[in-house]
């Protein structure tokens, strides 16, 4: 049972142009949500994350936006960079993220020059 | 402040043998948890560690155990291997406690033949 899904398992993106990632949960428990970023041969990078007492979270270039209701939530990056180029997890949490997180398939971001 | 690291970064054992795999936390990070992922998915949850004592598990047989030790270093032992268990291995520290990031290492990689 996949209760977090990340359902495009590859996204190309124009250089300047908005990156926006999708990733959906099914568990009505989770309450903390989280983007990693994973480079080949390298452990996943923490990016930004999300409580669900708020629907918007900011920090630079990354947004993050939690739709309680529909259970999805999005990952904006503005402008996309060459090295944004990479696979992007999204994860999930309960108990405000004091527990272990479950994680999505993951979906392959390029961005192209 | 160092990060987070573990050894070896590639390992190749055959099916049935034992393997060990090790893991430096942060300094000051008192909450390390394992994870595997398999080729094409995302980390799965194998088991988390507090203050030196298992503190939640997934869906892992008991052939997958794990020790934390006082100096911030943990391992994960895996006995009578099989060839599903050939994956990328993580782990990752963090101090613990609500809305505390999970950093993560760069892996061990374990190929089963």
């Amino acid at each position: 049972d996949q209760q977090v899904k990340q359902n495009s398992p590859s996204l190309s993106v124009q250089e300047g142009r908005i990156s926006i990632l999708n990733c959906d949960y099914t568990n009505s428990m989770f309450d903390y949500f989280l983007w990693y970023k994973k480079y080949p041969a390298e452990g996943p990078t923490f990016l930004i994350s999300i409580s669900s007492i708020k629907d918007k979270n900011e920090d630079g270039r990354f947004t993050v936006f939690l739709n309680k209701s529909a259970k999805h939530l999005s990952l904006h990056i503005v402008p996309s960079q060459p090295g944004d180029s990479a696979v992007y997890f999204c994860a999930a949490s309960g108990n405000f993220g004091n527990e272990k997180l479950t994680f999505g398939t993951g979906t392959r971001l390029t961005i192209i020059p | 402040e160092t990060g987070v690291t573990q050894s070896p970064t590639h390992l190749i054992k055959t099916r049935g043998q034992q393997v060990t795999l090790r893991c430096s936390s942060q300094s000051g990070h008192n909450t390390v948890s394992w994870y595997q992922q398999a080729l094409g998915q995302g980390p799965q949850f194998i088991f988390q560690y507090y203050r030196e004592e298992e503190n939640g598990r997934g869906n892992f047989p008991p052939r997958f155990s794990g020790l934390q030790f006082p100096n911030y270093s943990s391992e994960l032992n895996v006995n009578a291997l099989e060839l599903d268990d050939s994956a990328l291995y993580l782990c990752a520290s963090s101090l613990g406690g609500r809305g505390e990031t999970q950093y993560f290492g760069p892996g061990t990689r374990l190929l089963v033949l």
